[in-house]
């Protein structure tokens, strides 16, 4: 069965280092996202992506947040200067169509700020 | 998007069914009823979408009434490994982002 895939499964910064995180959607989906959750809290929704450009993103996703599909099948998301708020788990997710389909997630990063 | 609400936390055993009940007084026409799955330190699975009346796969059954207010969760036999969160979601129309409350803690026990 296609799975969305991550890596690194944990990535420990210092504060105001960049990390870029990076995922696998499944091959034939065309939206792109991610989430992130902040240990003991709510998964909280980042940003989405479709055809080369982002759809939607939510008021966390400020300046220090890219997203990025560098070739054809991985997705990126870059933090430009990691902030101690910024430790969580990120997850990936892809889907085939829009309006509210099956949404797939990768395993997540969980990324330690410092 | 629509506001849902279930209940923090529920206990069952083995070998019970579980029925987890979601609310969405203010749910629009375009959104779906969807329930998602997440255990520690892993990323949310889905488990089953519906618009209305019952669906059923091979993991769960989710009922809607008519008026689409409210929605059930239905696990049939839950084991242990089904002790997970569970979240109620309504997402549909233009958005593709989904809105995950606090869910459903469901901790089974022997």
């Amino acid at each position: 069965e296609p799975e969305v895939t991550q890596t690194p499964s944990h990535q420990v910064t210092q504060m105001g280092q960049e990390v870029i995180l990076r995922c696998v959607p499944i091959s034939n989906h065309l939206y792109f996202y991610w989430y992130r959750q902040i240990l003991g809290q709510k998964v909280e929704f980042l940003v989405s992506f479709y055809n080369n450009e982002i759809s939607e993103k939510s008021e966390i996703f400020d300046d220090q947040f890219s997203v990025e599909r560098p070739d054809g099948s991985n997705f990126t998301l870059k933090i430009r200067s990691t902030k101690l708020e910024d430790s969580a788990m990120y997850f990936c997710a892809s889907s085939e169509r829009t309006g509210g389909t099956e949404q797939f997630f990768g395993p997540g990063t969980r990324l330690t700020v410092l | 998007l629509a506001k849902t609400t279930q209940p923090i936390s529920m206990d069952s055993y083995e070998g019970q069914e579980v029925n987890i009940t979601c609310s969405h007084n203010n749910i629009a026409t375009n959104d779906y009823i969807t329930w998602y799955q997440q255990f520690p330190s892993q990323g949310p699975r889905f488990i089953i979408q519906g618009y209305k009346t019952k669906v059923t796969n091979e993991v769960a059954s989710l009922f809607i009434p008519a008026d689409r207010k409210s929605s059930t969760l239905s696990l049939p036999r839950v084991s242990l490994s089904d002790t997970a969160v569970y979240y109620c979601l309504a997402p549909g129309g233009a958005t593709n982002k989904l809105i995950f409350g606090t869910g459903t803690l469901l901790a089974v026990q022997p």
